[in-house]
């Protein structure tokens, strides 16, 4: 199974601020994704990470306001732009891989944002 | 689009056995997840369902119904450690994961 890190693992932001969060996965995979974790709440796809090409977002979530790079195929980026208390959250990320007889999602530890 | 329900808070005694749903309403299904997650971690992959029927794994079972768009995840035993939140995902063709709401278990001594 992939071993995925990113950073940071916290942090506390200032309102308007922008934040960049780095995702690491420990061997080549086609499929990254970006989630949100409001508090107390599930996952939200934010958008899937193409390497090559531009990511594809979700309902509700725009390029302008997170964008992402995926630069190879062990590495990605989402920026939090502009930021305000609602971006409050836990960011994941996460990659598919083919597990047995099924694609199954492995996540990163996730990114807890605090926007003051 | 699809749905997915849970309830939102289930408590259960160490020791016993509880069961937690899962509904769903999708087209093109192409599987059924379960996760863990314990306050403040990342989702953990506990079982997989495509067929209907029980998967056992230890401690831990899912049964599904595809033509009901119903599953069950079954603890037995329970113990503190499993106090988390549990979440189903549902998968269809051409589309990506989507997490139902969440089952936060508290398991009392």
């Amino acid at each position: 199974s992939a071993v995925i890190s990113q950073k940071p693992s916290r942090d506390i932001c200032q309102r308007g601020t922008s934040l960049t969060i780095q995702c690491q996965v420990d061997s080549q995979v086609t499929m990254m994704f970006w989630y949100r974790q409001q508090p107390g709440q599930s996952l939200t796809l934010i958008a899937t990470a193409n390497q090559g090409s531009e990511a594809t977002y979700e309902s509700g979530f725009v390029i302008d306001k997170f964008p992402i790079s995926r630069p190879n195929l062990t590495f990605s980026t989402l920026t939090v732009s502009n930021m305000s208390p609602e971006d409050s959250s836990i960011y994941l990320c996460s990659v598919e891989d083919y597990e047995m007889s099924h694609n199954e999602q492995f996540f990163g530890p996730g990114t807890r944002l605090t926007v003051l | 689009g699809q749905n997915i329900d849970q309830p939102t808070e289930m408590t259960a005694t160490e020791g016993a056995i509880v069961q937690i749903n899962c509904t769903y309403q999708t087209s093109g299904f192409n599987g059924l997840f379960w996760y863990q997650q314990h306050a403040g971690e990342a989702p953990t992959f506990l079982s997989y369902n495509v067929l209907d029927g029980l998967e056992e794994k230890g401690r831990f079972s899912s049964f599904l119904s595809r033509s009901k768009g119903y599953s069950y995840l079954l603890l037995k035993e329970l113990q503190m450690k499993d106090s988390a939140s549990y979440l189903c995902a549902v998968t269809s063709y051409g589309q990506n994961f989507v997490f139902g709401p969440g089952t936060r278990l508290s398991v009392l001594p």
